[in-house]
């Protein structure tokens, strides 16, 4: 099945700076979305970006599909940006909505 | 967006007893999925629950073990059975809208 690689596993940062997530997929993907889980568990998704460039507030998303990479860029973190980012994806062929996950990036912000 | 409510939202078992995961969505879908996210891993998709027809469950996990219902629209359920340590988890249902794929708050289940 797919590989869905995140990078790095974990991530440390002083309350704001800057940070990008790195995810890369070994097959063509229909969907790929970028998910933060705050440390009490829930799933809030962030963005739904099969290919391009979306952004909302301090996040950003970049997809390029023909080279199976997506990156999500942080920027002037905050203390509640802490948890853990996963990337996943639905592969192509695989039913709608589907979804391959990473390991995850987990993020601490400090103060 | 979708609102989805899942009960319980934690619960501590017995080991050998079964538990019943419900799900509820605001509006009716076709596939609801259920995810299980093992202490400090990732989520790892269990089955796709369909209306009207048997559950298709992923490598790995059995019908035997996972019974899913889905009786109706916007309802599933996932029962864990038989239940071990090993399955001490937080068991998420989740639909998809227009490309974007939405999860319920999880269930977190802590098995002695």
């Amino acid at each position: 099945g797919i590989q869905v690689e995140q990078s790095p596993p974990d991530l440390i940062l002083q309350e704001g700076a800057n940070s990008t997530l790195r995810c890369n997929f070994s097959d063509s993907v229909n969907n790929l979305q970028w998910f933060h889980q705050n440390p009490w568990g829930q799933l809030i998704n962030l963005f739904y970006i099969p290919s391009g460039t979306k952004q909302n507030g301090r996040l950003s998303a970049t997809t390029v599909a023909t080279e199976r990479y997506s990156l999500l860029y942080i920027s002037s973190s905050q203390t509640t940006d802490s948890g853990v980012y996963f990337c996943a994806v639905e592969p192509s062929g695989a039913g709608s909505y589907q979804l391959t996950f990473g390991k995850g990036t987990k993020l601490s912000v400090i103060p | 967006s979708a609102v989805i409510s899942q009960k319980p939202s934690r619960d501590i078992c017995q080991r050998g007893t079964s538990l019943t995961i419900q799900c509820q969505v605001d509006s009716q879908v076709t596939m609801m999925f259920w995810y299980r996210q093992q202490p400090g891993q990732s989520l790892t998709l269990i089955a796709t629950a369909n209306q009207g027809s048997e559950a298709t469950y992923e490598s790995g996990f059995v019908i035997d073990k996972f019974p899913i219902s889905r009786p109706n629209l916007t309802f599933s359920t996932l029962t864990v059975s038989n239940m071990s340590p090993e399955d001490s988890s937080i068991y998420l249902c989740s639909v998809g809208r227009s490309g974007t794929i939405y999860f319920g708050e999880g269930s977190w289940l802590t098995v002695v």
